[in-house]
């Protein structure tokens, strides 16, 4: 079965500071890894997903993420954090029937002015 | 382009009542897939809806069923309520039955059961 795990729940930066939030897989085959945005009170934003096509995905709202095979990892950053990038953040892999989504547990993002 | 609409958003109910939520996908989208997010954690997947069938289950006891209905639409259904069904309850759509790249997520109905 695949998973994700996600280390972190809270990640706090300053505004302007880079984004590292960490997103660790485990499948048997070839990943469709996904990042999503959820901000209180409102369901998920798809933020960026990574399909095979390339490594390095680019998202929306400046975050791009990086698809490591060796390190079964696909870590979601962000240069610069702003204010509004305050929400919860959750990885997720899609199951090999491409019929469902299975997420990590969420990491929620603080931005300090 | 309307997106996905869930109702109601929110609502209160007793234990060992019925429940039923509703969903109507994104224009041109097709299945329906619903998941369940318990407070502080991440969406767990219930089941898929394509073709007016279920496609795909998740670890969900009986006591969770839905329908699809030829227009798309989709309803969420709950029996004998606990406690622990207290849950913000997402729907996504997508198109094309398996192959799904773009989910579309509504803004979930929030279930409380007292």
């Amino acid at each position: 079965a695949q998973s994700v795990t996600q280390l972190g729940s809270h990640v706090s930066v300053s505004e302007g500071a880079l984004v590292l939030l960490r997103c660790n897989y485990s499948s048997s085959v070839p990943p469709y890894l996904f990042w999503y945005v959820q901000y209180p009170n409102q369901g998920l934003q798809l933020l960026l997903k990574y399909t095979s096509a390339a490594t390095l995905v680019k998202g929306i709202n400046g975050f791009e993420a990086e698809f490591k095979k060796s390190e079964t990892s696909f870590h979601l950053t962000k240069p610069s954090a702003h204010m509004s990038d305050a929400a919860e953040y959750f990885c997720a892999v899609r199951n090999n029937a491409g019929n469902m989504l299975t997420f990590g547990g969420g990491t929620r993002l603080m931005v300090k002015p | 382009d309307a997106g996905v609409t869930q109702s109601p958003t929110h609502l209160i109910k007793t234990r060992g009542q019925q429940v039923t939520l509703r969903c109507s996908p994104k224009s041109g989208h097709d299945t329906v897939s619903w998941y369940q997010q318990a407070l502080g954690q991440g969406p767990q997947f219930i089941f898929q809806y394509y073709e007016e069938e279920e496609r795909q289950r998740g670890n969900f006891p009986d006591r969770f069923s839905g329908h699809q209905f030829p227009n798309y639409s989709s309803e969420l259904n709950v029996n004998a309520l606990l406690l622990g069904d207290s849950a913000l309850y997402l729907c996504a759509s997508s198109l094309g039955g398996a192959r799904n790249y773009g989910y579309t997520f509504g803004s979930g109905t929030r279930l409380t059961v007292v």
